[in-house]
């Protein structure tokens, strides 16, 4: 199994362009996070899904759009990027265990801002 | 609202010393989960030890040694005779039951300790 696939690893972009993060498991989970990680600071949740169709805001949601057309995908949209998103980003997956999820990452995209 | 607090930024010890992490946490919850994650130098995060808010009992793993005291709302992880596999940065986190009995597993992390493990 491959678990939680990222892409792409690595993206470099000039302030106010636009971009999509995927992430897609293959663990049939219906949990999904996008978090983001800054020196300092942790790892922050930005949005999450408790399932097909549904998205839901975490604690740092803006600047950022989410969708989860399919139970195996998870998109995180910037649409005008800026060099304060400049960061790595995780997106994770568990099962519906209500509040003792054990997560599992994916290896994680380094989006730097110019 | 929740909080994980890793005081200690920076952790440098020589191999087969002994190394503690602390990690204290805030919550109004009386039910909820830590955790542990180590972050090696590749990047991806890996599940360490999770310990519901029942259960103070000490755990010991090959090495690895957790303490949780919901008196301090402590969680410290020791590393035993560490070496130098053990360099990475570690994190520290929450969920909680939350309103409605269900946090839907949103996980609360700490700052992260990044540990050094010199030969």
């Amino acid at each position: 199994n491959a678990g939680v696939t990222q892409t792409p690893k690595f993206r470099v972009l000039k302030t106010g362009q636009s971009m999509t993060l995927l992430c897609a498991q293959d663990m049939n989970h219906e949990y999904m996070y996008w978090y983001r990680q800054d020196p300092g600071m942790g790892l922050r949740l930005i949005h999450y899904s408790v399932g097909e169709g549904t998205t839901a805001k975490g604690e740092v949601p803006d600047g950022y759009n989410v969708s989860r057309l399919k139970k195996q995908n998870f998109l995180l949209g910037l649409e005008s990027a800026a060099p304060s998103q400049t960061s790595v980003y995780f997106c994770a997956s568990s099962y519906t265990d209500p509040w003792a999820n054990v997560l599992t990452f994916g290896a994680g995209s380094r989006l730097t801002v110019l | 609202a929740q909080k994980v607090t890793q005081a200690q930024t920076e952790i440098s010890v020589v191999e087969k010393e002994d190394v503690t992490l602390d990690c204290v946490y805030e919550t109004r919850d009386t039910t909820y989960y830590l955790f542990w994650y180590k972050q090696p130098p590749s990047g991806e995060l890996v599940f360490l030890i999770r310990r519901n808010s029942f259960d103070e009992q000490n755990e010991i793993s090959g090495r690895y040694s957790w303490n949780f005291q919901k008196s301090t709302s402590s969680f410290n992880f020791t590393i035993t005779a560490s070496q130098v596999v053990d360099s990475a940065v570690y994190f520290c986190a929450l969920s909680e039951a939350g309103a409605g009995g269900t946090s839907y597993g949103k996980l609360t992390f700490g700052q992260g300790t990044i540990l050094t493990v010199h030969p």
